[in-house]
């Protein structure tokens, strides 16, 4: 079985440019869910959807950030436009649902440097 | 306060020995639920183990186990046989689901390192 897939692995951008990263989420998951990890605050969530909706996007750190979630097979987050500070990892994550394990199963990652 | 908090920023252990990764956890929530994830050198991040606060057994998936003891709010990972595969960053996590819905809050991490 597929994992959570993610998309771009690697990327290089200047300041000021747009980013998107993408994920594919496990099918059957109704949860998917957006985590930034940087050496200075560890791993943080940004947003999470259930059943496409978002439902709480309480880390997003600011405008420049947007998630969206068309479909269940489908993210998107979108940096507009791109700082230094932004550079991190951006994980996808997705899982069955709230209850008994739901455990959430990550992508490999996207490692974002804004130059 | 810190929700989730490792003490152990480093570990070395001898392969083929058992080692315990401390993690403690601060809710008010009756119902929550304790994760375990390993992080090697590659970054992706690898589910481990889960423990569910009603569970009245701890947690064991093949090497690991979870020492839950839930009156101290503590949540030890123990690897027993350590293997060198096993050196990378372990981080213990929690999911609170009256507080936080099915947001995870995540430790700092411990950096287990494996010795020939």
């Amino acid at each position: 079985d597929a994992g959570v897939i993610q998309s771009p692995r690697h990327e290089v951008t200047e300041m000021g440019q747009e980013v998107t990263l993408r994920c594919k989420p496990i099918s059957g998951h109704d949860y998917l869910f957006w985590y930034r990890q940087t050496m200075m605050r560890g791993l943080e969530l940004l947003i999470y959807f259930n059943n496409n909706v978002p439902i709480d996007d309480s880390g997003m750190p600011e405008d420049r950030f947007s998630a969206k979630m068309p479909n269940a097979s489908f993210s998107t987050l979108k940096i507009q436009p791109s700082e230094p500070r932004d550079s991190a990892v951006y994980f996808c994550a997705s899982s069955a649902d709230g209850t008994g394990g739901e455990t959430q199963y990550f992508g490999p990652g996207t490692r974002l440097l804004v130059l | 306060a810190q929700k989730i908090t490792q003490t152990q920023p480093g570990m070395f252990v001898q392969e083929k020995e058992a080692v315990t990764l401390d993690c403690t956890y601060d809710t008010s929530d009756q119902s929550y639920g304790l994760f375990w994830y390993k992080q090697p050198s590659s970054g992706e991040m690898i589910f481990l183990i889960y423990q569910g606060s009603y569970d009245e057994q701890n947690a064991t998936e093949g090497r690991y186990s979870l020492n839950f003891q839930k009156a101290r709010k503590s949540a030890n990972l123990v690897i027993s046989a350590s293997q060198l595969g096993d050196s990378a960053m372990y981080f213990c996590a929690m999911r609170e689901r009256e507080t936080s819905g099915s947001r995870l809050t995540f430790g700092e991490g411990t950096q287990l390192t494996v010795n020939p």
